[in-house]
């Protein structure tokens, strides 16, 4: 069974740019969340969905947002990039309603220029 | 708001000692209790977990045990090897809806075991 894949494993932007980070869950999971995870700051929620719709959201700025297709699969975009936005995102599924307990990804490592 | 509190790392070890790693949580209600791994270059992988009070999660070699009372969820293995050379995290997932999907992590404890 194919596990939670993310892709693009990394990628390097500029200040100022936008970014599109994609997860796909396990099959037949129907809840996503995801994390950002720096040296600083650890591991922090950024937001959950189900069914397409946003259930738990973090505290994160407006800048960073997400979303879910029918099929589970989710994307989580930030604008105006900032370097502190640099960090390993991470991306958990569930086959749980509660959400719980997540399989996570590999991650995608951003780095802001 | 709900917190976990990891023991200050990095732990070293020897091959075949024996590992505690101490995590405490504040949360409301009834949360339940994760430990986590993670290898070089990888996402996390869940280690074990427990859902009630005195609920023991165990997973290749790995124990902990839910105490509500002390409000801990340390993690212990009996004989480590140089295998398990990875950063380890307690977690908490809180009960109720406004906590869906949604982990607190502690900080991370880094073990480096050698041979």
């Amino acid at each position: 069974k194919a596990g939670v894949t993310q892709t693009p494993r990394y990628l390097i932007k500029t200040r100022g740019q936008q970014v599109t980070l994609s997860c796909s869950p396990i099959s037949g999971h129907r809840s996503v969340s995801w994390y950002q995870q720096t040296p600083g700051q650890g591991l922090q929620f950024l937001f959950e969905y189900f069914s397409e719709t946003q259930r738990n959201k973090g505290n994160f700025p407006g800048r960073f947002s997400g979303r879910q297709f029918s099929n589970s699969r989710s994307e989580m975009n930030v604008s105006t990039l900032e370097l502190g936005d640099s960090a390993l995102y991470l991306c958990a599924s569930s086959l749980e309603r509660d959400g719980q307990p997540q399989h996570f990804g590999d991650g995608t490592r951003l780095s802001i220029l | 708001g709900d917190s976990v509190t990891q023991m200050e790392g990095p732990v070293t070890l020897s091959e075949e000692a024996c590992l505690t790693i101490n995590c405490t949580y504040t949360a409301t209600g009834y949360p339940s209790l994760f430990w986590y791994v993670q290898y070089p270059g990888e996402g996390l992988q869940l280690l074990l977990k427990a859902t009630k009070a005195d609920d023991k999660g165990s997973n290749k070699g790995f124990e902990a045990t839910y105490r509500k009372e002390t409000t801990s969820f340390h993690l212990e293995k009996g004989s480590v090897q140089v295998s398990d050379s990875a950063v380890y995290f307690c977690a908490l997932s809180s009960a109720g809806g406004t906590s869906y999907g949604k982990l607190t992590f502690g900080q991370g404890t880094i073990l480096t075991v050698h041979p």
